[in-house]
Order: structure tokens, then sequence, then C-alpha cells
């Protein structure tokens, strides 16, 4: 079983739309949480992270943790086309910090 | 801002040819990475590097070599390029810090095509 999982898309959604992005993960361990996002022919950059469970917001994204069922959530309010990018998750597989696991990515596209 | 690049965007090798990736950050960072990125199966850690001179395996070592003389500066080496190892790769760098999540600061990618 992988360690992190994701729907690789693709999602089309109208220009407005609530999206949502999920993941689940294996290692009960994990405690960090991150979302990259990636656009066509770019690096990943780093969005946003949550530290263990709850929910975090950052202006139109919101970070969800569900540590009970090992479920990531992002969720993306009044989508707009610039969003249109691959969303990683991703958690570190150490207890330093340093490595990653990230999931496969899903291909989000926000049409006009 | 951070910055990592790469030597190339768009590399087109034969098989069995030496390949080499350069990756250059300038932000002083003690751990560099390198990642190979495919569809359906996300990014995967070839190699990285938390100091000058030393370097750990990641998941998919095989066929990879890395360098890393100065500090800013971290080589990937394809020793015979294959066509399995056509695929996009991935740089990234990050600080250490005590106690807390270290982001990974992510080059543009290399895209390698070993025909």
């Amino acid at each position: 079983q992988k360690e992190v999982e994701q729907d690789p898309g693709p999602l089309s959604v109208p220009e407005g739309a609530i999206v949502s992005l999920n993941c689940t993960y294996s290692n009960s361990a994990f405690q960090y949480f991150m979302w990259y996002r990636q656009y066509s022919r770019k690096g990943p950059e780093l969005l946003m992270y949550t530290y263990s469970s709850g929910n975090k917001e950052d202006g139109r994204f919101t970070a969800q943790v569900d540590k009970s069922s090992k479920y990531i959530s992002l969720f993306i309010r009044d989508s707009q086309p610039s969003d249109s990018a691959t969303y990683l998750c991703a958690t570190p597989s150490d207890n330093y910090g340093q490595n990653f696991v990230f999931g496969p990515g899903t291909r989000l596209s926000v049409l006009p | 801002d951070v910055k990592v690049t790469q030597s190339s965007r768009y590399l087109v090798k034969r098989t069995g040819e030496k390949v080499f990736l350069e990756c250059v950050q300038d932000m002083d960072h003690e751990n560099m990475f390198w990642y190979r990125q495919d569809p359906g199966l996300g990014l995967r850690l070839i190699y990285f590097s938390y100091d000058v001179k030393m370097k750990e395996k990641g998941d998919i070592p095989e066929g990879y070599s890395v360098s890393r003389e100065k500090k800013e500066r971290f080589s990937l080496i394809l020793e015979s390029a294959s066509t399995n190892q056509t695929s996009m790769y991935l740089c990234a760098s990050s600080e250490t810090s005590e106690g807390r999540m270290d982001e990974q600061y992510f080059g543009p990618g290399t895209r390698l095509t070993v025909t």
C-alpha cells in the first residue's frame, strides 16, 4: 500500500465553484501534512501545511486533517482559473522533518 | 526569495550516455534532494544530502549517483542512461530547523528523454 494516495483526476470545475481535493495516508505516525501546488512546467511550491488534526485557513484555501480516518483535504473557495494546477499532498517520512512522502497529485482545471 | 536553479529545462540523451544534471541553490540550505516525477507515481526520492560530501539513498537510487562538493550545488549523475530513466527530474533544498517541518523549495525541473 502506498503511504500517501490521492485521486489523480483530472478534475474540471467552473470558475467560482468550491473544490475539494483529498488524500489518504497509511502511517499513523505522520504529524505534519502539506499541500504543494505545481503549475505546468514548474516545480512544486508549498501552499500550506497543518500540524496534527484540525483545520487551517489561508484566504480561499482551507486545509483539513482527520487523523482518526487518516484523511487530508484541501478546500478551495471561489475557485479561479489561476488555481488550475496539480495539487500534491505530502507528509514528512522521518522524525526530523527533512524527507517527505508525496502523493501522486491531482490535476485541477478551473474553467472560466 | 529562495532560488533553486537547474542546469537544463529539456535534455535529450541516447541510451548508454553518461548524463549530468546540475542543481544550485542560493539560500545556504543544508539539505538538498533529487526527485523524479512520473505520471501516476508522483515524486520519488532518488538521493538526498544533508551536508557537503554527505549523501543518502532515497527510495529509488539504482542507476543514479550524486555529488555534493559545495554546499550550494548538488549534481545527479546517470552513469549509463536507459530509456526507463526518461522522466521529469526535480531538485529541492531545505534548511534544517529543530522541531519543525522544513519546507522544501523546488527548482523548475529538467525533462530528460532517453532515446
